[in-house]
């Protein structure tokens, strides 16, 4: 079956914008998790959710920042007033469960805040 | 706090050779361990996961090892070939966490012909 799927694949946008990211899990899984990945670095976490809520927002850096699953399904990273600090990959990831579930990623979204 | 280190931060060995890549954790209480795999410009592959309980799993030519109590993982590659070249990264699940990962900055590997 299908992966994960992120759109854009790319978004370069100007400082002080709002920015939308798209995130499509694998069909039947039930915790979606958001990443973002610094060059050279590994991904830090910044939100997950459990069907449609929020179970951990605790890596969300400020609140320019808000994710949404309204449907248990696909989920949309908000940013607003974007600055040159948020350039990043945004990666997304599900699991059929929680904890103990392999995640799984899609191929992420760079963001370019020139 | 807890973290995930993994060193060296590069590695080139030449094709054929038996490597290991390291890694290591601050705090033995933890759900589960992954090793993923990323290609320059890409999204995460997982490798292998590792629960608590376990000692190793094994997957083709790969080979993770887990030691919570020395708080340290091990990626096993046998028979290396160049098309391994990639980045791997380490990531654990720590205990009380909410299933997010915690990863390690990640080895590249380059396997020369």
């Amino acid at each position: 079956g299908a992966g994960v799927s992120q759109t854009p694949s790319n978004k370069v946008t100007e400082k002080g914008k709002y920015v939308e990211l798209r995130c499509d899990p694998i069909s039947g899984h039930t915790a979606l998790y958001w990443y973002r990945q610094s060059l050279g670095q590994g991904p830090e976490f910044l939100i997950y959710f459990q069907g449609t809520g929020a179970a951990d927002d605790s890596g969300l850096p400020n609140d320019r920042f808000f994710a949404v699953r309204p449907e248990g399904s696909v989920s949309t990273l908000k940013i607003q007033r974007t600055e040159r600090g948020d350039s990043a990959v945004y990666l997304c990831a599900s699991s059929l469960r929680v904890s103990t579930d392999t995640q799984y990623f899609g191929p992420g979204t760079r963001l370019t805040v020139l | 706090k807890q973290e995930v280190t993994q060193i060296p931060a590069a590695l080139s060995v030449p094709e054929g050779e038996n490597l290991v890549l390291n890694c290591s954790f601050t705090d033995s209480a933890i759900y589960n361990l992954q090793w993923f795999r990323q290609d320059p410009g890409k999204g995460l592959t997982s490798l292998l996961l590792i629960q608590s309980s376990q000692r190793e799993q094994t997957s083709g030519r790969l080979n993770a090892s887990l030691d919570k109590s020395s708080g340290r993982s091990t990626l096993y590659i046998a028979a290396s070939q160049p098309g391994d070249s990639a980045t791997y990264l380490c990531a654990v699940i720590f205990a009380g966490a909410n299933s997010k990962l915690t990863f390690g900055k990640g080895i590249t590997l380059s396997v020369r012909p």
